[in-house]
């Protein structure tokens, strides 16, 4: 079974600038959550879809967003960039055991 | 709120050493605890969890037990290698399916 991917692996913008994020989940999976970590605030709940719908959401402000296609797929959004969302955006996605969550390889994002 | 605090590293041992790494969490309700590794350059794999008070979650020799009395979860491994070096993060999900994660623990194994 292939495990989750995400497109890009790696990405530089500039600040002022948006930016998307894919993620493709495990097979059957219907639950992507994603993460953000830093070297200064480790590794941080972004939000969670669920059958096209978002169904947690942590404390970041409204330029993160995210969505989920009928297939699973999810993608998340920054925009105006800044140069702290330089970090690894990881996606990870659950089955029916929501609590075992499987992490893709991560985007790494750097803002100049 | 929920929070899991991690003995900070980083922890260097001898291969063939005895591994412990510390974990303690604070949550509401009845936590499902979890360990996730990360290799250089890489997500996170899942390691080992235990999804309530007493199991013994165990992988690839790791191994940890969730102790509701003290509220800890530490990582064990009788003997390390080389192999082993990387973070490990301790984690929990209580309500909702959202981790929260601790700080994270680099291991540096020598041969």
């Amino acid at each position: 079974k292939a495990g989750v991917t995400q497109t890009p692996r790696y990405l530089i913008k500039t600040r002022g600038q948006q930016v998307t994020l894919s993620c493709s989940p495990i097979s059957g999976h219907r639950s992507v959550s994603w993460y953000q970590q830093t070297p200064g605030q480790g590794l941080q709940f972004l939000f969670e879809y669920f059958s096209e719908t978002q169904r947690n959401k942590g404390n970041f402000p409204g330029r993160f967003s995210g969505r989920q296609f009928s297939n699973s797929r999810s993608e998340m959004n920054v925009s105006t960039l800044e140069l702290g969302d330089s970090a690894l955006y990881l996606c990870a996605s659950s089955g029916r055991q929501d609590y075992e969550q499987y992490f893709g390889p991560g985007t790494r994002l750097t803002v100049t | 709120g929920n929070s899991v605090t991690q003995m900070e590293g980083p922890v260097t041992l001898s291969e063939e050493a005895f591994l412990t790494i510390n974990c303690t969490y604070t949550a509401t309700g009845y936590p499902s605890l979890f360990w996730y590794v990360q290799y250089p350059g890489e997500g996170l794999q899942l390691l080992l969890k235990a999804t309530k008070a007493d199991d013994k979650g165990s992988n690839k020799g790791f191994e940890a037990t969730y102790r509701k009395e003290t509220t800890s979860f530490h990582l064990e491994k009788g003997s390390v290698q080389v192999s082993d070096s990387a973070v490990y993060f301790c984690a929990l999900i209580s309500y909702g399916n959202k981790l929260v994660f601790g700080a994270g623990t680099i291991l540096r194994v020598k041969s």
